[in-house]
């Protein structure tokens, strides 16, 4: 077990609403990274936030937001959902140093199925 | 966005085999390359974070090695066990971002 924490485990949203999906990071991680995952596909990145600041993000629209609070504890808000939004989505904390970057340790992620 | 692949997709390997899979990345701006194993219903367990040219890693049964200047990483089991079954992904670093190939899924026959 990591110690990372995700909820809900999973959840049954329609087309426009709003989600958000929470994670809590392990002790002493300063970063937290976002990711879905579809079917069939390996995780893609969705944004990564480092002591509270959106430090990278991927190739996702707007209505992908985050943040991440000072216990860097984070939240995932996806906004007018679409039926494509229906995926895995994994949260991984890390420890990010000046001497680069360290590995990821990951939630169990929440599914998430728009109808 | 920075294309990873992963070959094979799958594999199925007879108990006590050796077998390797490959991860390809841009060779250009490179920073690091993570291998993580993926078990049904489990969360991703990270198993190496290499970072150097010619780097080797070792976790008991498993190593991986990484050239970055021809942009590959190999992941090596010594004698497959049942318990190995699972997805490898390998996932590449650069700007602040994670680039994930969609893994080799090996199976592992007793």
């Amino acid at each position: 077990e990591t110690g990372v924490t995700q909820s809900p485990t999973h959840l049954i949203k329609t087309r426009g609403q709003q989600v958000t999906l929470r994670c809590s990071s392990q002790s002493g991680h300063n970063t937290v990274s976002w990711y879905q995952q579809a079917l069939g596909q390996g995780p893609q990145f969705i944004f990564q936030y480092y002591r509270e600041e959106e430090n990278g993000r991927g190739n996702f629209p707007p209505r992908f937001s985050g943040l991440q609070f000072p216990n860097y504890s984070s939240e995932l808000n996806v906004n007018a959902l679409e039926l494509d939004d229906s995926a895995l989505y994994l949260c991984a904390s890390s420890l990010l140093t000046g001497q680069g970057y360290n590995e990821q340790f990951f939630g169990p992620g929440t599914r998430l199925t728009v109808l | 966005i920075l294309n990873v692949e992963q070959s094979p997709q799958s594999l199925h390997v007879q108990e006590g085999d050796s077998t390797n899979f490959t991860c390809s990345f841009p060779s250009s701006n490179f920073y690091a390359l993570h291998w993580y194993r993926w078990e049904t219903a489990k969360s991703p367990e990270a198993l190496f974070v290499m970072t150097l040219n010619g780097d080797e890693k070792k976790k008991g049964r498993i190593s991986a090695t990484l050239n970055t200047k021809e942009g590959y990483s190999y992941l090596y089991i010594k004698g497959s066990q049942p318990e190995d079954s699972a997805t490898y992904l390998c996932a590449a670093y650069n700007f602040n971002k994670f680039y994930f190939g969609s893994g080799t899924k090996l199976n592992v026959k007793p």
